[in-house]
């Protein structure tokens, strides 16, 4: 079956600590997006890239960095730099620019101590 | 800027009864404008979309949306709500500048009860 696929699914990290999440699809599509999510804030965008070796800053890129060197794949790593990385974060793609449909990932749940 | 706004926190209804979400949004030209369904600990799945033409969309699950220019509004509408219906709706909208991006709005956490 075509989808997304994040891993893994819970993590739990010291302080200080770098940490990448893991994104890949098998839809063929040519955008991918990582979103934070935090209660009652709704879905924040982090980076965005619409097509391989390339990537944009969303709005709130501090603290994060992505790669995108294949299609299926758009990791994001979480930095030390990052002041508050407890969250749940979602990978998303798109068929094609302006087509605008989202398909999610099932997510990642990061907790930081 | 653009913005979502969904007004409503979260709302408890009866099953059974008829269900209206609140969305009005904040863009300058015509809207790309969307409502996703969240369950817990999950991704969003697309419930329906409006990009032009009727203003009145149908969805899955037995939902729809009607989009109101001069309101600023796209609410989310369904009938007859059902148990498995529980769970957190985001509106969004996209827009297509540099790139195309999704903003969503904080989301609404539906309670439905017995």
């Amino acid at each position: 079956d075509g989808g997304i696929t994040q891993s893994p699914k819970y993590l739990f990290r010291k302080e200080g600590q770098n940490v990448t999440l893991s994104c890949e699809q098998n839809l063929n599509h040519d955008a991918m997006y990582w979103y934070r999510q935090d209660p009652g804030q709704g879905l924040r965008l982090i980076y965005y890239s619409q097509i391989v070796n390339d990537f944009q800053k969303g709005d709130i890129a501090e603290g994060y960095s992505v790669s995108r060197e294949k299609k299926e794949s758009f990791p994001l790593t979480v930095t030390s730099a990052q002041k508050n990385p407890t969250a749940f974060y979602l990978c998303a793609s798109s068929g094609s620019p302006g087509a605008g449909e989202l398909f999610f990932g099932e997510g990642s749940r990061l907790t930081v101590l | 800027a653009q913005s979502v706004t969904q007004p409503d926190i979260h709302i408890t209804v009866s099953e059974g009864a008829s269900l209206e979400l609140r969305c009005n949004y904040s863009y300058g030209a015509t809207p790309y404008l969307f409502w996703y369904v969240q369950s817990p600990g999950q991704g969003l799945q697309l419930l329906l979309k409006y990009f032009s033409g009727d203003t009145l969309v149908q969805g899955i699950k037995g939902f729809e949306a009607e989009f109101k220019r001069s309101q600023s509004s796209f609410n989310l509408r369904k009938p007859s709500v059902h148990w498995s219906d529980a769970a957190e709706y985001f509106c969004a909208v996209g827009q297509n500048t540099g790139g195309f991006k999704t903003i969503f709005g904080a989301g609404t956490r539906l309670f439905v009860k017995a």
